[in-house]
């Protein structure tokens, strides 16, 4: 079955940790993309990659860290940089660099501050 | 700024009784407009795509329509099994979310 694996499902980090948060995809898509969802709103853009060894920032880039060193795979760091990272966390591909196609997304990482 | 304001926020409806979600947006040189379906603690999973004003799209009880500022999600008889957050989002160079609309239908 094709599809996106997001790991862990549930993650918990100590003030002043950084962790990673695992994207893998087999759908052969070239576009990447990790975005966040605060409860009750909407998802906000961290990082998008359209190609291996590059990527952009989105509109919430301060504080993660990604890179894109195989095309399957998109790992995304969150720094102890970003002061509140509690959040949920979606990593999301699609096969149309220009974003004119629909994303698939991972099932979610939901990330805790302990 | 590209914007996408959806509404409203919640809504309650009883099995059967039909009803419409509203995504309004404002960006330049629109490429797509998506509709996702988001189940609590899932990722979003892709309904429809409409790239131009007048298109629609159907699928089963949903019905996706476009205009030049606004999108509608059309929910004809719906069934317990269809609550869940509806999210609309724009593309233009990116993608846009809005906050989303979240239906509950009660039998």
């Amino acid at each position: 079955d094709g599809g996106i694996t997001q790991s862990p499902k549930y993650l918990f980090r100590k003030e002043g940790q950084n962790v990673t948060l695992s994207c893998e995809q087999n759908l052969n898509h070239d576009a990447m993309y990790w975005y966040r969802q605060d409860p009750g709103q909407g998802l906000r853009l961290i990082y998008y990659s359209q190609i291996v060894n590059d990527f952009q920032k989105g509109d919430i880039a301060e504080g993660y860290s990604v890179s894109r060193e195989k095309k399957e795979s998109f790992p995304l760091t969150v720094t102890s940089a970003q002061k509140n990272p509690t959040a949920f966390y979606l990593c999301a591909s699609s096969i149309d660099l220009a974003g004119e196609a629909e994303a698939f997304f991972g099932q979610g990482t939901r990330l805790t501050v302990v | 700024e590209d914007q996408v304001t959806q509404s409203p926020e919640a809504l309650r409806l009883q099995e059967g009784e039909s009803s419409s979600l509203n995504c309004s947006y404002t960006v330049s040189g629109l490429r797509g407009l998506f509709w996702y379906r988001q189940d609590p603690g899932k990722g979003p999973e892709f309904l429809f795509t409409l790239y131009s004003a007048g298109e629609e799209k159907e699928k089963e009880r949903l019905k996706a329509t476009l205009t030049k500022k606004e999108s509608f999600l059309h929910i004809t008889a719906p069934k317990p099994e269809d609550s869940a957050t509806y999210l609309c989002a724009v593309h233009a160079g990116k993608s846009t979310f809005g906050d989303g609309t979240t239906l509950t239908v009660k039998p």
